[in-house]
């Protein structure tokens, strides 16, 4: 089945280690998301790339980066997770006007 | 600023029965509307959506309402079964297709 596959499902770090969740699709998307959701509250918007193009949500805090080397792959790095970093990622994936796919999410633990 | 608000934290129905969610917003710019469907441990699952030109899209036991000048829209579920039970995500996007999520309400379908 073609789908969107988060790694790993669930990830402890640190207070200031840096850190790398990665996503993968099989559905050759062109736009890929990454959605941060803190307990009880909605996803929210970090950044997203169409194809090659990196765009970043205006809020959204310098430590927090993202790569994406290829179609299939996007990792989001956080440099120096602090407590409030916190929470479930999302990736999600989509072609241009039509609804969004998502990964199960990974769970992100700072000790 | 919330933009999207979905004001029940949770909603109880009685297997067979109407389950209504409802879901404001504010920015009068959103001009596609969409329901997830999340399950725990397990990503969001897109639903159903509605343009803005319509004011109804049904889908089986599932019919989204847009009500354009109260800025409202609602999911009807009938009848609600118990694998119904889950989070409801409501959701809207203007240009770009970049989503804004409200916080969600949990269905529980009592059988």
């Amino acid at each position: 089945d073609a789908m969107v596959i988060q790694n790993p499902r669930y990830q402890v770090t640190q207070f200031g280690k840096p850190v790398t969740l990665s996503c993968s699709q099989t559905l050759n998307h062109n736009v890929m998301y990454w959605y941060q959701q803190k307990s009880s509250q909605a996803p929210k918007l970090l950044f997203h790339y169409y194809d090659k193009d990196f765009n970043n949500e205006a809020d959204t805090p310098d430590n927090f980066q993202s790569r994406r080397p290829n179609t299939s792959f996007c990792f989001l790095d956080i440099r120096s997770p602090g407590l409030g970093d916190a929470a479930m990622y999302l990736c999600a994936t989509s072609r241009p006007d039509q609804p969004q796919h998502f990964g199960d999410g990974t769970r992100l633990s700072i000790l | 600023d919330q933009q999207v608000k979905q004001n029940s934290p949770s909603l109880s129905v009685q297997e067979g029965r109407i389950s209504i969610l409802n879901c404001d917003y504010t920015n009068s710019m959103f001009d596609y509307f969409l329901w997830y469907k999340k399950y725990p441990a397990e990503g969001p699952t897109f639903l159903i959506s509605i343009s803005s030109i319509k004011d109804k899209n049904e889908d089986g036991r599932f019919t989204v309402f847009l009500n354009k000048s109260a800025k409202h829209l609602s999911l009807h579920i009938v009848p609600s079964q118990p694998g119904d039970s889950a989070v409801y995500f409501c959701a809207a996007s203007g240009y770009g297709n970049k989503l804004v999520f409200g916080a969600g309400t949990i269905l529980r379908v009592k059988s």
